[in-house]
């Protein structure tokens, strides 16, 4: 089985533009989640889609969204992108009632 | 409640030593604590993982211990070797199912030679 691909793996964006991301779980896998990581504040949870339904919502503002769909891939959207955003994003499949999560190999931001 | 604390942040060790990473959480709900490895590039990966009913459950050189009244459980690494060096972290989750995680801070292991 191929694992969760995440893309693109790098992106350098300008402040106040947005940007869209991009996971593809792995195949079977409904459940979504989305992490951002940081040096200083570690793994922090976005949200989680299931079978195209936001479940769950971490504390991010609203300029944080993301979607997911019918074949399970999901997209988040940052949009009027600020210094701080920089991180890198981790996304993870799991398979329902499953208790591991499997995490792509990231997008790492860069916002100037 | 939700939060999971995490120590040391950082932790240099020497080869064929014990790595101890601790880690501490309140909410009681929690019934799954996993730990994940994260090598420089890569995604974290479970590494293993427990669940309150029992007190130590080992994997090769990968122990964890777990203290339900203390509401404490830490990953110990014995014979620790270079290529343990990564970012460690330690989670907890409530219910069977992975709907969410919350993480510890994570620490940064380095072994050296």
């Amino acid at each position: 089985k191929a694992g969760v691909t995440q893309t693109p793996r790098y992106l350098i964006k300008t402040r106040g533009q947005q940007v869209t991301l991009s996971c593809s779980p792995i195949s079977g896998h409904r459940s979504v989640s989305w992490y951002q990581q940081t040096p200083g504040q570690g793994l922090q949870f976005l949200f989680e889609y299931f079978s195209e339904t936001q479940r769950n919502k971490g504390n991010f503002p609203g300029r944080f969204s993301g979607r997911q769909f019918s074949n399970s891939r999901s997209e988040m959207n940052v949009s009027t992108l600020e210094l701080g955003d920089s991180a890198l994003y981790l996304c993870a499949s799991t398979e329902q009632g499953g208790t591991e999560a499997f995490f792509g190999q990231g997008t790492r931001l860069t916002v100037v | 409640q939700q939060q999971v604390k995490q120590s040391p942040q950082s932790l240099i060790v020497q080869k064929g030593g014990i790595s101890i990473i601790n880690c501490a959480y309140e909410n009681t709900a929690f019934d799954y604590f996993p730990w994940y490895q994260q090598f420089p590039g890569k995604g974290p990966a479970l590494l293993i993982a427990i669940r309150p009913d029992v007190s130590e459950k080992k994997e090769g050189r990968f122990t964890i211990s777990f203290n339900k009244s203390a509401k404490q459980f830490s990953l110990h690494i014995m014979d620790s070797q270079p290529g343990d060096s990564a970012t460690y972290f330690c989670a907890a989750s409530i219910g069977t199912s992975y709907d969410k995680v919350i993480f510890g801070p994570g620490t940064s292991l380095s072994v050296i030679p």
